[in-house]
């Protein structure tokens, strides 16, 4: 299978702090990982494209000082919500590609609740 | 995610059919896939169909895909409470990314 493992499922953080949030490829290496964003009852919005040894990618308007990306390893991308305020509360889910037939698994998704 | 449409909501009785519907825009998408989502949770790959198929059956799901018109459907045969959840179409583009439909709320009535 493709197995993509995401932690903390949810997090509150006090307003001004930071977070982290990992995201790991159990059973296969994945060169590239996924973050998005989804609000509620809404779809889910790519945010940035993260890439092993290399800067990440962001999408328009997603602010990359905000939203620090780290794929440091072929298993493990991170995504640190840095100066956290609540608007910046929402469900933040990873994903990764083995490759076909298995297409893009995702993470369980993290929760996040910024107080 | 805007570009995939798909309609919001649909209720449907316990052992009944659900069919959701999905109009996507890039004709050079190479598959299409259906996720579903239940609450709190990350989304669950149920299925995907090569750009160059018309039909894909698996167990109680059946897939159609109509080029032509950009249109993908998923047909869930006797639905179970269990099928309770969000569906969402997505499309591959050929930038390697996926871009989801907004989601379609299926409610299952016992």
């Amino acid at each position: 299978g493709a197995v993509v493992s995401q932690h903390p499922s949810w997090v509150i953080c006090k307003s001004g702090t930071s977070v982290k949030i990992e995201c790991r490829s159990l059973d296969f290496q994945a060169t590239t990982m996924f973050w998005y964003r989804q609000f509620p009852k809404q779809s889910l919005m790519l945010m940035a494209t993260s890439n092993e040894g290399s800067k990440a990618t962001y999408e328009q308007g997603v602010e990359k000082d905000k939203f620090l990306i780290n794929h440091a390893s072929l298993t493990l991308s991170t995504l640190t919500v840095t100066s956290a305020h609540p608007e910046d509360s929402s469900f933040y889910i990873c994903s990764a590609r083995k490759g076909e037939p298995y297409g893009y698994t995702f993470g369980s998704g993290t929760r996040l609740t910024v107080v | 995610g805007e570009d995939v449409e798909q309609s919001l909501f649909l209720s449907v009785r316990e052992g009944d059919s659900s069919v959701i519907n999905c109009t996507y825009t890039d004709s050079s998408s190479t598959y299409l896939y259906w996720y579903k989502q239940e609450p709190g949770a990350g989304l669950q790959l149920l299925t995907y169909i090569f750009s160059n198929m018309d039909m894909k059956q698996d167990q109680r799901l059946t897939v159609l895909l109509n080029k032509k018109d950009k249109h993908l459907s998923l047909r869930i045969a006797d639905t179970q409470t269990g099928d309770s959840a969000i569906y969402f179409c997505a499309e591959l583009r050929g930038n390697n990314r996926l871009a989801f439909g907004k989601g379609n709320q299926v409610v299952v009535i016992p």
